[in-house]
């Protein structure tokens, strides 16, 4: 079967950096997606990675490694308002989207 | 700019009643989707259209359908609610030409739904 994990929670400080973890074992590979999502809101799109290797974007970088089935998404500069769920999602041969459960970061002061 | 637009935001519902949740959006996308969300568990595709006039079944359909008169709205039925619908919905749509391609997801809020 197809299938993202990715942890279910961590913990951080404001100012630090941080790294979220996306292990997939999909039918194909067509890109992978990071979105965010805080708590009673949409997720809302971060980052797509179709090519092996580091994509920067701000704070917000994203790794992929297509050989190894490994994605994460790096956090820089950490604020408040990035306590939020990182969501990581495949796009499988069909092009049918396959979502992790999220990882529900927290920041503290 | 509205984006995609959900109605109701939230809706408690008597189990075996009929449900519509509506759903549109302004971006002129060709394709759109309907996702579950529950604890604990990732995002679900429900229903999808790949343009007006076409609609596909996603990972969890039993229990839902939907319809794409135009490019704009796509609505999701309950025909006869049941409390394991009980979720969070999501719609969505992208610019993408054909099923869940290349090009970003744009959600809406979202609607909670609880079936008692």
């Amino acid at each position: 079967g197809q299938n993202i994990d990715q942890p279910t929670e961590m913990t951080a400080t404001e100012g630090a950096i941080v790294q979220i973890n996306c292990t997939y074992q999909t039918s194909g590979f067509n890109g992978l997606f990071w979105y965010q999502q805080h708590a009673g809101e949409a997720p809302t799109f971060l980052s797509y990675n179709v090519l092996d290797g580091l994509e920067e974007k701000g704070r917000f970088s994203s790794f992929l490694s297509r050989s190894k089935g490994y994605s994460y998404l790096l956090l820089k500069e950490l604020q408040m308002k990035d306590s939020a769920s990182y969501l990581c999602a495949v796009m499988d041969s069909n092009y049918q989207l396959i979502w992790g459960a999220g990882t529900k970061l927290i920041i503290k002061p | 700019i509205a984006g995609i637009t959900q109605a109701p935001t939230s809706q408690i519902l008597a189990a075996g009643r009929r449900m519509t949740l509506r759903c549109t959006q302004d971006m002129r996308h060709n394709a759109m989707y309907w996702y579950r969300q529950d604890l604990g568990l990732g995002l679900r595709l429900i229903h999808y259209s790949n343009t007006a006039g076409t609609t596909g079944k996603g990972e969890v359909p039993d229990g839902y359908s939907v319809s794409r008169a135009n490019t704009d709205d796509f609505p999701l039925t309950l025909a006869s609610a049941v409390p394991s619908q009980t979720s969070v919905y999501f719609c969505a749509s992208s610019d993408g030409s054909g099923g869940q391609d290349t090009g970003e997801l744009f959600f809406g809020e979202g609607s909670r739904l609880t079936v008692l």
